[in-house]
């Protein structure tokens, strides 16, 4: 069965800090990981993805299968990035039926 | 180009009724998937629609039945209500089956069941 764990419910970080947002997965076969971002107010959006390999708003994440994990991370926090983060895994052939986590709230104080 | 669009977006109902969510999907999009999103967690999958055929289904009870038309917007409809279905309805579209690329979500249908 596949699984995303999240461990922080929040996160809080000041402007300018280092973050990371944890995800973990157990999936049995060749996953698709992906990060989601919703602002407040705002629809879900995908963030970036791990087939993709880019750094998208300065945020990254890079896909351990050694560790099973696909943390976020962004070197300087900005305080725009506050929102709710998702994880998110797929088999490869279909990102439509996805398991999430049950988000990150990162709060990036002034 | 439209983007995903929902309706309603809050509606309430009794247990025991019924109730019919619908969802447009991004322009150019013939697949799409919804998902039921409890208060503090994430989106948990309920099933998918590919050119008006179900193509997969998660861990939800056959009371939540779906429907794809021609133009492939999509329904999701919810029979014998009970109070656990109260929760946020994304709806979800993407280019094809076969994509692993971007999921466009509409900003969602909340339902509260009394």
């Amino acid at each position: 069965a596949q699984r995303v764990t999240q461990p922080e419910k929040l996160l809080s970080v000041f402007k300018g800090a280092p973050v990371e947002l944890k995800c973990n997965y157990s999936y049995s076969g060749s996953p698709e990981l992906f990060w989601y971002v919703q602002y407040s107010r705002q629809r879900l959006q995908l963030l970036l993805r791990h087939i993709s390999r880019e750094s998208i708003k300065g945020f990254t994440a890079d896909l351990n299968k050694g560790e099973t994990s696909f943390h976020l991370k962004k070197p300087f926090a900005q305080e725009e990035d506050s929102a709710m983060y998702y994880c998110a895994l797929s088999s490869n052939t279909n990102a439509g039926k996805s398991t999430f986590g049950d988000g990150t709230t990162l709060t990036v104080k002034p | 180009e439209t983007g995903v669009t929902q309706s309603p977006t809050h509606l309430i109902k009794t247990r025991g009724q019924q109730v019919t969510l619908r969802c447009s999907s991004q322009s150019g999009h013939n697949t799409v998937s919804w998902y039921q999103q409890a208060l503090g967690q994430g989106p948990q999958f309920i099933f998918q629609y590919y050119r008006e055929e179900e193509n997969g289904r998660g861990n939800f009870p056959p009371r939540f039945s779906g429907l794809q038309f021609p133009n492939y917007s999509s329904e999701l409809n919810v029979n014998a209500l009970e109070l656990d279905d109260s929760a946020l309805y994304l709806c979800a579209s993407s280019w094809d089956q076969l994509s692993t690329g971007e999921l466009f979500f509409g900003e969602g249908s909340r339902l509260t069941v009394l």
